[in-house]
């Protein structure tokens, strides 16, 4: 079957970096997306990766290791309102390419 | 905004009840996708249609379906309701068939079974 772990929450100082882990297993892998998604609010897409490495938009960059079946998110220069969940999700074969989410993780960012 | 709506925003409505949730999805877009999120939970994917047809199919329960019109509109159905049903239902749509990895989500709607 599939899962995935991911914290259930992070705490963090406004301007400084934090890191979202998620641990994934799927067979099949196809590729790990993150989302954000604010109180009350619907998920926003923030990032894909398919391939292993590093993918840079803006303050956030999103890493993945497809033999260790894990990928983090990264903040940096964290500002009051990127407090948010944030799931991670993976498409697989098993799930007929459908994604699949984690129980996301709350971040909590402190002044 | 993602382009994608979704009413009503909110809904309260008593056991064994019956209630249809209707979503629009971006323009250009064919896939929509449905799913629950309860309290502090992820996102369980319900259902996926693409182009009027059913692509994919989660955890969804029996007691609900869901259909996509010609104009690209889908409506989820839910019947007889229990307390459990009380959730955030999403919609959301991408332009292929499923195997893009973004998706657009509408506001949602806020179920409230009681």
């Amino acid at each position: 079957g599939q899962s995935l772990e991911q914290p259930s929450e992070v705490t963090a100082v406004e301007g400084a970096i934090v890191q979202i882990n998620c641990t994934y297993q799927t067979s099949g892998f196809y590729g790990l997306s993150w989302y954000q998604q604010h109180d009350g609010g619907a998920p926003t897409f923030l990032s894909y990766n398919a391939l292993d490495g590093l993918e840079e938009t803006g303050r956030f960059s999103s890493f993945l290791s497809r033999s260790d079946s894990y990928g983090y998110l990264l903040l940096q220069e964290l500002q009051m309102k990127d407090s948010a969940s944030y799931f991670c999700a993976v498409r697989g074969v098993d799930s007929n390419y459908q994604l699949i989410w984690g129980a996301g993780t709350k971040l909590i960012i402190k002044p | 905004d993602s382009g994608v709506t979704q009413t009503p925003k909110h809904l309260i409505t008593a056991t064994g009840q019956r209630v249809t949730l209707r979503c629009s999805p971006r323009s250009g877009d064919l896939s929509v996708y449905w799913y629950q999120q309860s309290l502090d939970q992820g996102l369980q994917f319900l259902i996926q249609y693409y182009n009027g047809e059913e692509r994919a199919k989660g955890n969804i329960l029996e007691r609900f379906s869901a259909q996509q019109f010609p104009d690209l509109h889908s409506e989820l159905n839910l019947s007889s309701l229990e307390l459990g049903d009380s959730a955030l239902y999403f919609c959301a749509s991408s332009e292929g068939t499923g195997d893009d990895y973004e998706q657009y989500f509408g506001p949602g709607t806020r179920l409230t079974v009681t």
